[in-house]
């Protein structure tokens, strides 16, 4: 049974710094893995979407690496702002269409 | 990109009453569509698979006499949380299955928070 771990569980940084936020999981087949944000009480937005082929996803400000042989993912924010305050959840998918969620980590960027 | 919309976005409803969440794939067709549930500071778990034409698919422990899905069109899947009880108060997401370019890719609703009495 696939299971996704995300450390750390919280953040709170001052604005400017760069994050690393990490992403696990037990399985390796998988096929593809994706990073999401969800502010409080809101739905979820799509970051980016790594296939299993590849390495890594940038999108701005923001980077994330996939090593599926080993069970991790990273995603890079550089230069956080206190508008990147939210939840980020990643989440793997296997053979099929379901999506298994990682249990997030809730940033925190003050001014 | 492809467009999911869920209604309500919030309902408070008394303990025994049934409630209808909706979820639709705005500009795309989704044969597939899955609901999840939320409780706060936790993710979101996988209840139910959605398929239209057919029986959903539910999780184990999830019961499917408590949560009745219908996917009777392409573009439509609805939750219905019967006889509803205050432990069934959460954050409820859909999502729908857009296929296409790199592959399936599922587009989320923005949610419905449910307060039951």
């Amino acid at each position: 049974k696939q299971e996704v771990t995300q450390i750390p569980a919280a953040l709170s940084v001052p604005e400017g710094e760069n994050l690393v936020l990490n992403c696990s999981f037990t399985d390796s087949a998988i096929y593809n893995l994706q990073w999401f944000r969800q502010d409080p009480g809101k739905g979820l937005t799509s970051l980016l979407l790594i296939q299993s082929s590849q390495r890594e996803q940038t999108s701005g400000r923001l980077n994330a690496s996939l090593d599926k042989s080993s069970g991790r993912s990273t995603l890079y924010i550089a230069a956080s702002q206190p508008g990147d305050s939210a939840t980020y959840l990643c989440a793997v998918r296997g053979g099929t269409d379901k999506l298994i969620f990682g249990t997030g980590t809730r940033l925190q960027v003050f001014p | 990109g492809a467009v999911v919309s869920q209604h309500p976005s919030r309902v408070i409803c008394k303990s025994g009453t049934s409630v209808k969440i909706e979820c639709r794939s705005l500009d795309f067709q989704a044969t597939t569509m899955f609901w999840y549930r939320q409780f706060p500071k936790q993710s979101l778990m996988l209840m139910a698979t959605s398929n239209e034409g057919s029986k959903a698919t539910y999780e184990q422990g999830v019961e499917k006499d408590k949560f009745l899905i219908n996917h009777a069109s392409l573009t439509l899947s609805t939750l219905t949380v019967t006889s509803a009880h205050p432990e069934d108060s959460s954050f409820y997401i859909c999502s729908a299955t857009y296929t296409g370019g790199t592959g399936n890719i599922q587009y989320f609703g923005a949610g419905t928070r449910l307060s039951v009495l």
